[in-house]
């Protein structure tokens, strides 16, 4: 089964309502990484964060560790934040990543 | 922010055909690596290296070869192109090992094997 499994698959927001995208994972998590993927195609590193809580910008990233899940909250949503937003993991310093599937996040005006 | 470029972006060949996609960092960066992406698998590893001449099989490396002539320098080689092999692929480079295992991405190439 995929290691990595990212809910929910798709998301609608209203500009400035929040976005909570979750990521579970089946093994240990030495790294996790969220990305950010836009339509046109381009990947784009928004946090490293596997243990605890980071912040940067309206980007809120919570991983707890022992409970193997990881969420991402976007805080007031703007029309450019629409895209898919994808998670990845190192399952023991292996220095691979292991994707998710991605949510898919459309914001409408 | 680390500089990972690809090139081409866009790339059409026929079934049979060869094919090589180049990925350059200028970041002095150990790791670089070779994913592919479609639709319901997600990004997929191809192959990695951890330095100048060294080669790691990643999860779905049939039909590809890949060599890392120098640390900035990884190429893709698609020796006999199927249509299999359309797929948006994409470069990457980290510098782990040295505790920054964050992966940065170029910008992608689109193959079409015709």
């Amino acid at each position: 089964g995929q290691q990595v499994q990212q809910s929910p698959s798709s998301l609608v927001l209203q500009e400035g309502e929040n976005a909570e995208l979750q990521c579970n994972f089946s093994s240990t998590a030495t790294q996790l990484q969220w990305f950010y993927q836009s339509p046109g195609g381009s990947l784009v590193s928004l946090l490293s964060n596997p243990s605890g809580t980071k912040h940067t910008g309206r980007l809120t990233s919570t991983t707890v560790t022992k409970e193997r899940r990881s969420s991402l909250h976007i805080s007031s949503s703007q029309t450019t934040d629409s895209g898919t937003y994808l998670c990845a993991i190192d399952p023991g310093n292996t220095r691979k990543l292991i994707f998710g599937l991605g949510t898919t996040l459309q914001v409408q005006p | 922010e680390a500089a990972v470029t690809q090139s081409p972006r866009n790339k059409v060949t026929v079934t049979g055909g060869n094919v090589t996609l180049s990925c350059r960092q200028t970041n002095s960066h150990n790791y670089m690596y070779w994913y592919r992406q479609d639709t319901g698998h997600g990004l997929r590893l191809i192959h990695y290296s951890y330095g100048a001449g060294n080669l790691q099989i990643g999860d779905v490396p049939d039909g590809y070869k890949a060599t890392r002539t120098t640390q900035e320098d990884f190429f893709l080689l698609l020796e006999l192109a199927s249509p299999s092999q359309t797929s948006l692929y994409f470069c990457a480079s980290s510098d782990a090992d040295r505790g920054k295992d964050t992966q940065y991405f170029g910008p992608g190439t689109r193959l079409l094997v015709l």
